[in-house]
């Protein structure tokens, strides 16, 4: 079965610099997402991302986060200036029909940030 | 407010017995799809079932059942003879209306499975 895959599993940075997120949809979806858990708290939406535009964002989700689909296959989130409080799990999740109510979202397996 | 309330932080059952988690929701929208999704320690996001505001029956897959009363705005998660694998975060979330933005979710129940 087809899935969401997101690399790295576990990303260590340091204060103050950037990280790239990368995450590889299902293949036939359309519309893609990335969320945020941190420890212990429940998922948050960050932004989703249609026709290679953000469809909306999250009051999270500021100047500091960009996303980008540099290629047909790769959707990746960008942090710049990590903060502490930027440490989470990020999940990316696809789905085929972003407009529709009754499309489940496929969630990647995460990436745990960790801001030292 | 809330869109999304689960109740129970944490529930412990007992093997092979049934187990319900609750999950109320709010929205003015006619239009909407429920979700659950499992997380086991590991930290993946697992989609168990889904349940649309215009379906007239209960989603079922395998031993998860929705038990959805839509006029009491619930959408309960019924899981049939629970194994110790059942053992993680159940998170209940809502999609509203036609618009792309994603899910919002509850706070998530830590279910125990003991044998």
């Amino acid at each position: 079965e087809p899935e969401v895959t997101q690399t790295p599993s576990h990303q260590v940075t340091q204060m103050g610099q950037e990280v790239i997120l990368r995450c590889v949809p299902i293949s036939n979806h359309l519309y893609f997402y990335w969320y945020r858990q941190i420890l212990g708290q429940k998922v948050e939406f960050l932004v989703s991302f249609y026709n290679n535009e953000i469809s909306e964002k999250s009051e999270i989700f500021d100047d500091q986060f960009s996303v980008e689909r540099p290629d047909g296959s790769n959707f990746t989130l960008k942090i710049r200036s990590t903060k502490l409080e930027d440490s989470a799990m990020y999940f990316c999740a696809s789905s085929h029909r972003g407009l529709s109510y009754n499309s489940p979202l496929h969630f990647g397996n995460g990436t745990r940030l960790t801001v030292t | 407010a809330q869109k999304i309330t689960q109740t129970q932080p944490g529930m412990f059952v007992q093997e092979k017995e049934a187990v319900t988690l609750d999950c109320t929701y709010d929205t003015s929208d006619p239009s909407y799809g429920l979700f659950w999704y499992k997380q086991p320690s590991s930290g993946e996001m697992i989609f168990l079932i889904y349940q649309g505001s215009y379906d007239q029956q209960n989603a079922t897959e395998g031993r998860y059942s929705l038990n959805f009363q839509k006029a009491r705005k619930s959408a309960n998660l019924v899981i049939s003879a629970s194994q110790l694998g059942d053992s993680a975060m159940y998170f209940c979330a809502m999609r509203e209306g036609g618009g792309a933005d994603g899910l919002t979710f509850g706070k998530g129940t830590h279910l125990i499975i003991q044998p």
